[in-house]
């Protein structure tokens, strides 16, 4: 069973520009969850996607948005990009939820790194 | 609102000694745990969690770790480390909402 992916592995990008990093969930899960891994800032919470639907953010910036297709992929979208933006983002994936709430284990891709310049 | 505290950043120990990372979380209700390790350059895998039942729990790796509510603990030992267990451990709470939260991490170097 494919596990998690993220493309692209690597994405060097200019103060200003947007990026776009995208995420394939395990297949028959519907949820997906984006983190943020900046040196020395642990994990942070970015987005949480299920059944098409965002179903909570962190306290990040509106330049960090995405979307979550029928096929239950996922894009990340980083808008006007900074320079501590740069950072490993995480995408992971869980089965489907209960009345928005999710306990369920979650399964990780292997990162996107983007670096701005 | 919930939190995670891993109050070890670094622990060394020899190849063959046993292992204990801790973990204490907050948390308004009876807690889901996880333990995630993460090799460089690479995504979280999960050795474990808990949900309810035995307080010991037995991971992948030869892992396993303890529930205490009395401590709010959830630390991860294993008997007898070995050099591929280098690595960065993360422990969290989750995820009312989608949203886990992660400790700070563990990294742990194995001498040999």
């Amino acid at each position: 069973e494919a596990g998690v992916t993220q493309s692209p592995t690597h994405l060097i990008k200019t103060r200003g520009q947007q990026a776009t990093l995208r995420c394939s969930p395990i297949s028959g899960h519907t949820s997906v969850y984006w983190y943020q891994q900046a040196l020395g800032l642990g994990l942070q919470f970015l987005l949480w996607y299920d059944e098409g639907e965002e179903r909570n953010r962190g306290n990040f910036p509106p330049r960090f948005s995405g979307r979550q297709f029928p096929n239950y992929s996922s894009e990340l979208n980083v808008n006007a990009l900074e320079l501590e933006d740069s950072a490993l983002y995480l995408c992971a994936s869980s089965w489907s939820t209960t009345r928005g709430i999710s306990y369920n284990e979650q399964f990780f891709g292997p990162g996107t790194r983007l670096t701005v310049l | 609102a919930q939190s995670v505290t891993q109050p070890d950043i670094h622990i060394t120990v020899s190849e063959g000694a046993s292992l204990e990372l801790r973990c204490n979380y907050s948390y308004g209700a009876t807690p889901y745990l996880f333990w995630y390790v993460q090799s460089p350059g690479q995504g979280l895998q999960l050795l474990l969690k808990y949900f309810s039942g035995d307080t010991l729990v037995q991971g992948i790796k030869g892992f396993e770790a303890e529930f205490k509510r009395s401590q709010s603990s959830f630390n991860l030992r294993k008997p007898s480390v070995h050099w591929s267990d280098a690595a960065e451990y993360f422990c969290a709470v989750g995820a009312w909402a989608g949203k886990s939260t992660f400790g700070d991490g563990t990294t742990l170097t194995v001498k040999p």
